[in-house]
């Protein structure tokens, strides 16, 4: 099956500690991106990437990396700095032409303690 | 900020009625889009409405699209107790999507 594969579904971590979120995607995809949700809330960008090797700052990305070295795979790491981290991360992706519609993956549930 | 702004935040209707929520935003967009999400999973796109189309069908789906006024509206007719979720729009210009804070759907049987 095609789509797009997010781990683990639930995330604790103490603060100050760093945190990889991890998006697998076997669509073939060029673009991928991340987004944070807060309960009750919309989807705020924080990095995205058109092609392998490269990558955008979105509208939130202090206290966030993340690195694209192969197509199918867009880690997002939570660092120390990010103040308040607790959230639901949701990663997309669309294909080569961007005027298109996502496809999410089913989330990531950190909660830091 | 092209942020969609939704309205109603949450729409609590009866099985097999009618329902209908609106989006209104700030910037010129290349398309708008309708997502839906069931609690605590990731986002479902439903359809996509280009800046020059007015009126979109899917099934049960109807979306209009003014841009003169800046605003979309969703309908979802014949509505189902599995219709309950929550449903973004989103605007896209350049690049980005930019979404919307969602209305909560709750269809009571």
């Amino acid at each position: 099956d095609g789509g797009i594969t997010q781990s683990p579904k639930y995330l604790f971590r103490k603060e100050g500690q760093n945190v990889t979120l991890s998006c697998e995607q076997n669509l073939n995809h060029d673009a991928m991106y991340w987004y944070r949700q807060d309960p009750g809330q919309g989807l705020r960008l924080i990095y995205y990437s058109q092609i392998v090797n490269d990558f955008q700052k979105g509208d939130i990305a202090e206290g966030y990396s993340v690195s694209r070295e192969k197509k199918e795979s867009f880690p997002l790491t939570v660092t120390s700095a990010q103040k308040n981290p607790t959230a639901f991360y949701l990663c997309a992706s669309t294909g080569t032409e961007i005027y298109n519609e996502q496809f999410f993956g089913p989330g990531t549930r950190l909660t830091v303690l | 900020s092209q942020q969609g702004e939704e309205d109603p935040q949450a729409l609590s209707i009866q099985e097999g009625e009618n329902a209908t929520m609106n989006c209104s935003y700030k910037t010129s967009i290349n398309n708008l889009q309708w997502y839906r999400q069931n609690s605590g999973r990731g986002l479902v796109h439903l359809i996509l409405i280009r800046s020059n189309e007015r009126e979109k069908h899917s099934g049960r789906l109807r979306v209009t699209l003014d841009t003169s006024k800046k605003s979309s509206s969703l309908l979802i007719t014949a509505s189902r107790a599995a219709d309950t979720a929550s449903y973004f729009c989103a605007t896209q210009g350049a690049q980005k999507l930019v979404f919307g804070q969602g209305t909560r759907l709750t269809i009571n049987p």
